[in-house]
């Protein structure tokens, strides 16, 4: 059974760094074409792409937020951590961590998401 | 502003059919494939369609995809309320070399 879950803080202030943990089961990342990514849901707005990192640690940004954002996974803790630097009261919503499987190009699992808001 | 242009809403009667449009170029729905996903309120999104027009497990064939060029279209048949909700295309832009979602369509059921 494939499971992802999102944590982190639910508060930041402004400039300050933002992490988020996605930890996940039932599936490798270490698997050929294996890929997670982040999404994120401003309120009342639409989803947006942040980022992506697959099995070969080889990582994707949205063109928008890359100098902010960075990747990562711990392959050995079955975790992918986002960082997002400068945070700012736009930067508030839900993010969700999500995997993409082997040789797809679509969002198959989700995590139920992470509510951040950024105010001081 | 969404790289893929879909309507902000749509609104049918309950038994009826809707065809949700999903507009891009090239670089993402012309030359890679289109997924669709259903937002409900307080809810992950929910996979639809992957691959224009193959549906997860779990999904009823009442919901269907298609693709032609740089636009896809999302048609689900014998409206229900539970159908309401938002929906999201996204694709990979080979350009951006970046997963893109449309802006999202407010469906209603009336």
């Amino acid at each position: 059974q494939v499971t992802l879950r999102e944590s982190g803080p639910a508060l930041v202030k402004p400039t300050q760094t933002l992490t988020l943990t996605c930890s996940f089961s039932g599936f490798s990342l270490s698997n050929v074409g294996m890929c997670v990514g982040w999404v994120r849901q401003p309120p009342g707005k639409a989803l947006e792409w942040l980022a992506l990192i697959d099995w070969e640690d080889d990582t994707y940004y949205s063109t928008s937020l890359k100098t902010r954002l960075t990747i990562s996974k711990d392959p050995s803790k079955d975790q992918v951590v986002l960082t997002m630097t400068n945070m700012g009261p736009v930067d508030t919503g839900t993010y969700y961590c999500a995997r993409i499987p082997s040789a797809g190009n679509f969002f198959d699992y989700w995590g139920q998401g992470t509510l951040v808001t950024v105010s001081s | 502003q969404s790289v893929l242009t879909q309507p902000p809403s749509l609104s049918a009667a309950p038994g009826q059919k809707v065809t949700i449009s999903c507009s891009g170029r090239n670089s993402n729905i012309g030359n890679n494939h289109v997924s669709w996903y259903q937002g409900l309120p307080g809810t992950a999104p929910k996979l639809l369609i992957y691959d224009n027009s193959n549906r997860p497990s779990g999904i009823p064939d009442r919901i269907s995809g298609s693709k032609s060029g740089t636009s896809a279209t999302l048609d689900i048949t014998g409206l229900q309320t539970g159908d309401e909700g938002d929906y999201y295309c996204a694709a990979w832009d080979s350009s951006l070399t970046g997963v893109v979602f449309g802006g999202g369509t407010k469906l209603t059921v009336l």
